[in-house]
């Protein structure tokens, strides 16, 4: 079963400027993560938070977690044409040698146009 | 670092015939692993929880006949579908728990063609 939605579905932007991708879960977890895929392709780790923190930087990537509304946002500065992809989030729970098991958001396909 | 790999990476197979995808862990140990079902334009849908010498743990919904899971050895899982149809046409992915549990790898994923 789906954890949540990821808002929006699809976002189109011009090279260099910043997308937001939002993603909402309905049960309590353990980490969030979030992950890249191009078309047709595995995934790429690209971020973890645990539930015990609020923002984590990676990059161009920022995460932020709200546990109290359960909501976490990725935020990729300085958009580049090759991050087109489609973006996941993740969310594990349970005891931690559960953390495997992860229950993905429906994703957001975004688009950098040149 | 740590690779998991898919074999094969795309299979087109007849109906009525089965298909065996094979997720291994080419530098460690995966005690778990875990299988994923994607269909276009869709998210990963969680199907099964490989356990080394144990039967798999099933999400709801998933057919435990038609997807069966044997996770032999500590480096490799397989996901046999088996009297596919053409609705089984999808891409599977996999991944494992390091060790430690702390990490979690997946596969490059495998596409299914059931024609």
């Amino acid at each position: 079963s789906q954890q949540g939605e990821e808002d929006p579905q699809a976002l189109s932007i011009q090279e260099g400027e910043n997308a937001t991708m939002n993603c909402s879960y309905k049960t309590s977890i353990n980490n969030l993560q979030w992950y890249r895929q191009n078309s047709g392709r595995g995934l790429v780790h690209l971020i973890l938070i645990r539930s015990n923190e609020r923002e984590k930087h990676s990059g161009r990537l920022r995460v932020t977690l709200d546990t109290s509304k359960k909501s976490s946002s990725l935020l990729i500065t300085a958009s580049r044409a090759a991050d087109t992809a489609s973006y996941f989030c993740a969310t594990a729970s349970g005891f931690s040698g559960n953390t495997g098991k992860l229950i993905f958001g429906q994703g957001t396909t975004l688009q950098v146009k040149p | 670092g740590a690779v998991v790999s898919q074999h094969p990476s795309w299979v087109i197979c007849k109906s009525g015939t089965s298909v065996k995808i094979e997720c291994r862990s080419l530098d460690f140990q995966a005690t778990t692993m875990f299988w994923y079902r994607q269909f276009p334009k869709q998210s990963l849908m969680l199907m099964a929880t490989s356990n080394e010498g144990s039967k798999a743990t099933y999400e709801q919904g998933v057919e435990k006949d038609k997807f069966l899971i044997n996770h032999a050895s500590l480096t490799l899982s397989t996901l046999t579908v088996t009297s596919a149809h053409p609705e089984d046409s999808s891409f599977y992915i996999c991944s494992a728990n390091s060790h430690s549990g702390n990490t979690i790898y997946f596969g490059e994923g495998s596409w299914l063609t059931v024609v």
